[in-house]
């Protein structure tokens, strides 16, 4: 199946930083997605781009489509406690079957 | 509107034996699909189903079959349970529509074989 890498694989910053983390892929995506994943529980949905080139926030997080439909990043702005847990970057085919990276844990210390 | 709901939460099964893991949506989305999560690692797409009475194998189909009779539900059948299939199981589901086409996930059931 495609590959996804992401990076970093974790991460341990102070509260207030902000953070920014990638994936790239070796096939073009029609859809990127990125998910926060908590202990316990489903990915829940953050952030998902359509166009290439597209750069969309949702509140402190921004996430861009690559120019080249390969890859993405997801940045957080002034990190909270409450941003700690796994994100996962994922791409849509044309045939709507998601790839999912293998996730950047983010730890926040207060 | 539940979104995507899954049960049990939790199981344990023998080695041989066979469970069945429920999934429904009540979002009408055509798409709906299986992913095993194992510990510390990413997704994995096991089958997916573009509408009722349609599967598709994905990347990790061995051991595992389901069925599509309806929109709204999914179920994952595990024949002769091995710890291998010792994972967290997540169902998701998405629309066919152009503008929405995110992908949504259950809680997960948590499967232990011993």
């Amino acid at each position: 199946g495609q590959q996804l890498n992401q990076s970093p694989q974790s991460m341990f910053i102070q509260e207030g930083e902000d953070v920014s983390m990638n994936c790239t892929s070796s096939s073009i995506f029609n859809t990127w997605l990125w998910y926060k994943q908590d202990p316990g529980e489903g990915p829940v949905l953050l952030i998902a781009l359509y166009k290439a080139g597209e750069l969309t926030s949702n509140g402190r997080l921004t996430a861009q489509f690559g120019i080249t439909r390969k890859d993405s990043f997801l940045n957080i702005s002034a990190s909270i406690p409450s941003d700690v847990g796994i994100y996962f970057c994922a791409g849509r085919d044309n045939f709507n079957k998601f790839y999912f990276g293998s996730g950047t844990k983010l730890n926040v210390k207060p | 509107n539940a979104g995507v709901t899954q049960t049990p939460k939790f199981r344990i099964l023998k080695i041989g034996q066979s469970m069945t893991l429920q999934c429904t949506q009540d979002m009408n989305h055509n798409y709906m699909y299986w992913y095993r999560q194992d510990p510390g690692m990413g997704l994995k797409l096991i089958y997916y189903s573009v509408g009722a009475g349609i599967t598709d194998k994905g990347e990790v189909p061995n051991g595992y079959n389901v069925s599509r009779s309806t929109t709204e539900d999914f179920p994952l059948r595990l024949e002769l349970a091995a710890p291998s299939q010792t994972s967290v199981y997540f169902c998701a589901s998405s629309s066919i529509l152009r503008d929405y086409r995110e992908q949504y996930f259950g809680p997960g059931t948590r499967l232990t074989v011993t």
